[in-house]
């Protein structure tokens, strides 16, 4: 089963709106992180925000927000004021259980989000 | 430099001919990460580092070889690779073992196997 699951392919926003990428997970952990990634057409993976499932309070970062909803299992990315840069891949990931100290991340499959002026 | 560097950006190979994929990250992290991601697929974790030391290795051929000479490098070495192992390897580093610790990503390698 698959444990990110984004079932926008692709979305199309106007400049200047605010724009919701969806993200459900899966997972039996009471403990984990949700990150948003991303990933523009230069390939590199960008960190946008992170959730811990303990944190009360929906995670922002300047005009990124994460609309956590635990018991629905779902973790959307809100961009506000939508720009023309913000068009790129976008990446859910899930962090569950350590190898050794180090992170094991999981991602779903993406959303293409394209913003038109 | 800062972040994560990866070097070559772009490499085009032939399936005998034998290359190194350079990983470098200047965050003082701990562990590294390759991983590979092929056309419409998510991204798969191939191997990870930590302390030097690898504690995963995800089910890859054995025609890709990672080393790991210290906490800030990290290699790939590739051989005999095959035409559907043409993708983007992505190298990335993480501090250390918090809820809330980040993974970094490099700008990746765009790999076309001939």
């Amino acid at each position: 089963a698959q444990k990110i699951t984004q079932t926008q392919p692709g979305m199309f926003v106007q400049e200047k709106e605010a724009v919701t990428l969806d993200c459900t997970y899966d997972t039996s952990d009471q403990s984990y992180g949700l990150f948003w990634y991303k990933q523009p057409s230069s390939g590199e993976m960008i960190f946008l925000i992170y959730q811990g499932s303990y944190d009360e309070q929906n995670a922002t970062e300047g005009r990124y927000s994460l609309n956590f909803q635990k018991a629905r299992k779902s973790a959307n990315l809100v961009i506000s004021a939508s720009q023309l840069g913000d068009s790129a891949m976008y990446f859910c990931a899930m962090r569950e259980g350590l190898i050794q100290g180090a992170q094991k991340l999981v991602f779903g499959q993406g959303t293409r989000l394209t913003i038109n002026p | 430099e800062t972040g994560v560097t990866q070097t070559p950006r772009h490499l085009v190979m032939g399936m005998t001919n034998k290359k190194s994929l350079k990983c470098e990250q200047h965050l003082g992290h701990n562990a590294m990460y390759w991983y590979k991601q092929s056309a419409k697929k998510p991204l798969e974790l191939m191997f990870v580092y930590n302390f030097k030391e690898q504690t995963e290795n995800n089910s890859v051929p054995s025609r890709f070889s990672p080393e790991c000479p210290n906490s800030s490098h990290l290699f790939l070495h590739l051989h005999t690779l095959q035409p559907e192992d043409s993708a983007l390897y992505l190298c990335a580093s993480s501090q250390g073992t918090g809820l809330q610790e980040t993974q970094y990503f490099g700008p990746g390698t765009r790999l076309l196997v001939l």
